[in-house]
């Protein structure tokens, strides 16, 4: 059983478009992140849900809408898709808390924007 | 943006020898850190964690070293292998109050020489 996954592990789209990636976790955790990977491999927060409540928001553009259903999933919608979006997008959960706050990541989601 | 860590460097090293994996942090007030392994086409995976009131802990092959007082951490991989060629991050907890906000390091590659 695959602990976090998304879907889709890749996506290609035009400029403008609005595209979604989804993440669930079944390991149980309170907490769920998404992070971008850009092309050096740098990873960064993007935002961090916390039993349904966002926690952590990046000053990422409000093109990005996270949203948490429920504490297993945390879902990622993004308007009007600009070039500078290609990246590969991971989401992760942890257990937070007095734990020692591991996160766990998906196997990502690349996005390339045309 | 926030970041941690240098460019991304590559580290080859022959298969056998031991590695030695360098991040410098730039808060003073981090309380826990991890290692994580980013394998090609995959999400980062943990290594190893450490907590500010330790200076050192040591896994199955890898060792972690924290120097607080010039903000600095290493990961020590003994009888390096093939299997351990990957991007390897630093982490380091910037949450308060039970969360977690992890800031990534940019990464170093390590190449295996067979």
């Amino acid at each position: 059983d695959t602990a976090v996954s998304q879907t889709p592990k890749y996506l290609v789209t035009q400029m403008g478009n609005d595209k979604s990636i989804k993440c669930e976790q079944n390991l149980g955790h309170d907490t769920m992140y998404w992070y971008k990977q850009d092309s050096k491999k740098f990873l960064k927060i993007m935002f961090s849900y916390n039993n349904k409540e966002l926690i952590i928001n990046e000053t990422v553009p409000n093109r990005f809408s996270p949203k948490s259903p429920d504490k297993a999933h945390l879902n990622l919608h993004i308007n009007s898709l600009e070039l500078g979006d290609s990246a590969v997008y991971f989401c992760a959960s942890s257990q937070g808390g007095l734990s020692t706050g591991e996160l766990f990541f998906g196997e990502g989601s690349r996005l390339t924007v045309l | 943006g926030e970041s941690v860590g240098l460019h991304l460097p590559t580290l080859s090293v022959q298969e056998g020898d031991n590695s030695i994996i360098n991040c410098a942090y730039s808060n003073s007030a981090s309380d826990y850190f991890i290692w994580y392994k980013q394998e090609s086409g995959k999400g980062p995976q943990f290594i190893i964690d450490i907590r500010s009131n330790m200076d050192k802990r040591q896994g199955q092959r890898v060792t972690v070293l924290l120097n607080k007082t010039v903000k600095h951490l290493s990961l020590q991989i003994a009888a390096t292998q093939p299997g351990d060629s990957a991007v390897y991050f630093c982490a380091e907890n910037r949450g308060t109050s039970g969360t977690y906000k992890y800031i990534f390091g940019t990464g170093t590659r390590l190449k295996v020489l067979a």
